[in-house]
């Protein structure tokens, strides 16, 4: 039973559009949701967070949002720069204090220039 | 400024056999995990550690052992190896658990055959 869905396995966007990466999931007790980026052959980065308390958190470039009622997050990418060619990983933890996170099978997405 | 570091990079295995995959962090932090992600999955948590001498297990920590003596370090143990591990293992640590940014090493490719 699939937690978290990322249901596009990729993603192709031009330099300098919006790129929006999606997250479904279908446990209303995730309280927290992250994102990952991933370059092959190295380890996951985190990127950016977002409480269950909050529907939007911004950082440069980057910003989540959260739709409760949907089960829906989304990350936006404004402008999308070749450097974000990778693939996203969204992860979501299920109580507070809980060390164990569900992620998603990922969305490769590729910039193109 | 070495992060997460473990060792070995790569490794082929023969059914039966075992290993001990290395992971050390020089950042002091506290809790530490293991991961696994299979082709086109995302991440697993196979085990977790929130402080010297304390191990619990994640969602899949059937065939696997840990240890935890010191901060730094946290080895994960394959004790009779079988193609279902054949698979990248991440190492993480963060500082302060799973809603704060967590810190990946470079992953160990197993193989098992």
């Amino acid at each position: 039973d699939q937690q978290v869905k990322q249901n596009s396995p990729s993603l192709s966007v031009q330099e300098g559009r919006i790129s929006i990466l999606n997250c479904d999931y279908t446990n209303s007790m995730f309280d927290y949701f992250l994102w990952y980026k991933k370059y092959p052959a190295e380890g996951p980065t985190f990127l950016i967070s977002i409480s269950s308390i909050k529907d939007k958190n911004e950082d440069g470039r980057f910003t989540v949002f959260l739709n409760k009622s949907a089960k829906h997050l989304s990350l936006h990418i404004v402008p999308s720069q070749p450097g974000d060619s990778a693939v996203y990983f969204c992860a979501a933890r299920a109580i507070q204090g809980a060390q164990k996170l569900v992620f998603g099978q990922g969305t490769r997405l590729t910039i193109n220039p | 400024n070495a992060g997460v570091t473990q060792t070995p990079k790569f490794r082929i295995l023969k059914i039966g056999q075992s290993m001990t995959l290395q992971c050390t962090q020089d950042m002091n932090h506290n809790y530490m995990y293991w991961y696994r992600q299979d082709p086109g999955m995302g991440l697993k948590l196979i085990y977790y550690s929130v402080g010297a001498g304390i191990t619990d297990k994640g969602e899949v920590p059937n065939g696997y052992n840990v240890s935890r003596s010191t901060t730094e370090d946290f080895p994960l143990r394959l004790e009779l190896a079988a193609p279902s591990q054949t698979s990248v293992y991440f190492c993480a640590s963060s500082y302060e658990g799973v809603s704060t940014e967590a810190f990946f090493g470079q992953g160990t490719r197993l193989t098992v055959v």
